[in-house]
């Protein structure tokens, strides 16, 4: 039973193309998040959601637009993708909000932009 | 813009040596601080957290902080070959529940 599972684990595309990565969580946590870790390791958190709330919106373009339509589903959707957003997308969990949460984080999905 | 900093290696340590791994934050607010491991192809997962001045051990991981220098250290003992690994420090920023700031991560090699 994985705890934080996304899909696609790869994803190829061309410029230009809208995609869609989804996440659940079956933990039973009240926060999700979205991470981003770029080719030098570099792991940087784009969006939180508790309880389906939006309460972390970092300063990401408006072609990525995360939803949550209940609390164990966080889904990433990105527009007119960029060579730039090549990247690996990491969907993670904690228990709540709150500082000195763990994050539980998913297998991670790279994408690729062609 | 907060930030962890982190010498990205590789540290190379022959097997059953000692690892330390630093780590420095520039939010003086910062509450708590994790070491997660990565390992090549995989997500990071926690190792160690800690929250006030001095020495956190777990089996063979201790944990160093001193805010005052705001700085973070992770030591392992008896390093074995499974701990090759990347350690991302991450630090959570004063006054926003929930959001660390991740280091780069240092890679670490553990040699035969």
């Amino acid at each position: 039973d994985t705890a934080v599972s996304q899909t696609p684990k790869y994803l190829v595309t061309q410029m230009g193309n809208d995609k869609s990565i989804k996440c659940e969580q079956n933990l039973g946590h009240d926060t999700m998040y979205w991470y981003k870790q770029d080719s030098k390791k570099f792991l940087k958190i784009m969006f939180s959601y508790n309880n389906k709330e939006l309460i972390i919106n970092e300063t990401v373009p408006n072609r990525f637009s995360p939803k949550s339509p209940d609390k164990a589903h966080l889904n990433l959707h990105i527009n007119s993708l960029e060579l730039g957003d090549s990247a690996v997308y990491f969907c993670a969990s904690s228990h709540r909000q709150g500082v000195g949460e763990k994050l539980f984080f998913g297998s991670g999905t790279q994408l690729s932009v062609l | 813009q907060k930030e962890v900093e982190q010498n990205s290696g590789p540290l190379s340590v022959p097997e059953g040596a000692i690892a330390s791994l630093n780590c420095t934050y520039s939010d003086r607010g910062s509450q708590s601080f994790f070491w997660y491991r990565q390992y090549s192809g995989k997500s990071p997962e926690l190792i160690m957290s800690i929250y006030s001045n001095g020495d956190k051990e777990d089996g063979r991981f201790t944990a160093q902080l001193n805010k005052a220098s705001q700085y973070v250290s992770l030591l392992i003992r008896d390093s074995q070959p499974s701990d090759s690994a990347t350690y991302l420090c991450a630090v959570n920023e004063a006054g926003t529940a929930s959001k660390l700031t991740f280091g780069t991560g240092t890679r670490l090699q553990v040699t035969l």
